[in-house]
């Protein structure tokens, strides 16, 4: 069974420190899709990052970046220099292509972990 | 602009009453989703749909029911055989109902059983 999983329900930074939000997956699978969604207050779940399980280069986009770890099933995601608008929930998830049934399309996400960014 | 829309924003129902959610987008994509979410949990798919007229159950479909008659509708109702409906609603799409597309989400819909 797929699982991912968020182990920090809350972190509270100031702004500009750098704070990394930890995943960690489980699958039994050796092609699988990994992704991070950001949750800002207004609810809408925003699509940060899509990575598959045969690319293990990190990724860096601006002030974001993802460390992909196979060897530790981890996709942690750091924010650089942080934001007061960088306050919200973000979803580490996994989809598994194999999946069929009700696992079909589905994405299995962790429980979210709820950055707060003081000014 | 091409994007997912949810109506509405927020619902109230009393209990026994069946509601039904909205969700439309225009993007074209063939694939579309609901999910749940309740608090701190992540989130739970109720149903899918790969194409049109077709749809099938997630992973908690019991009391809820869709319909797929347009491409770019999907709605959700809420049925009175859901014991504990009161979550956040949320719709995404996907250009396929393959393994490497992305799912986009709509705004989402509150619902609160009174």
């Amino acid at each position: 069974a797929q699982k991912v999983t968020q182990a920090q329900t809350e972190i509270s930074v100031v702004e500009k420190e750098d704070v990394t939000l930890d995943c960690v997956y489980e699958t039994r699978d050796t092609t699988y899709y990994l992704f991070w969604y950001k949750q800002p207050p207004s609810g809408e779940l925003v699509f940060l990052i899509r990575r598959n399980s045969f690319d293990e280069q990190n990724e860096i986009s601006g002030r974001y970046s993802w460390n992909f770890q196979k060897s530790t099933s981890s996709f942690n995601f750091t924010i650089t220099a942080s934001q007061v608008v960088d306050s919200a929930v973000y979803f580490c998830a996994l989809r598994d292509p194999n999946a069929g049934g009700t696992s079909y399309g589905k994405l299995t996400f962790g429980q979210g972990t709820i950055l707060t960014v003081h000014p | 602009d091409g994007g997912i829309t949810q109506s509405p924003k927020y619902l109230f129902r009393k209990e026994g009453q069946n509601v039904t959610l909205s969700c439309e987008q225009n993007l074209n994509h063939d694939a579309m989703y609901w999910y749940r979410q309740d608090p701190g949990q992540g989130l739970r798919l109720i149903y899918y749909s790969q194409i049109v007229n077709d749809f099938q159950k997630g992973d908690i479909a019991e009391g809820y029911s869709v319909s797929r008659e347009k491409k770019e509708s999907f709605p959700l109702t809420v049925t009175s055989a859901q014991k504990n409906p009161t979550a956040f609603y949320l719709c995404a799409s996907s250009t396929e109902p393959s393994s490497t597309d992305t799912q986009y989400f709509g705004p989402g819909t509150r619902l609160t059983v009174l």
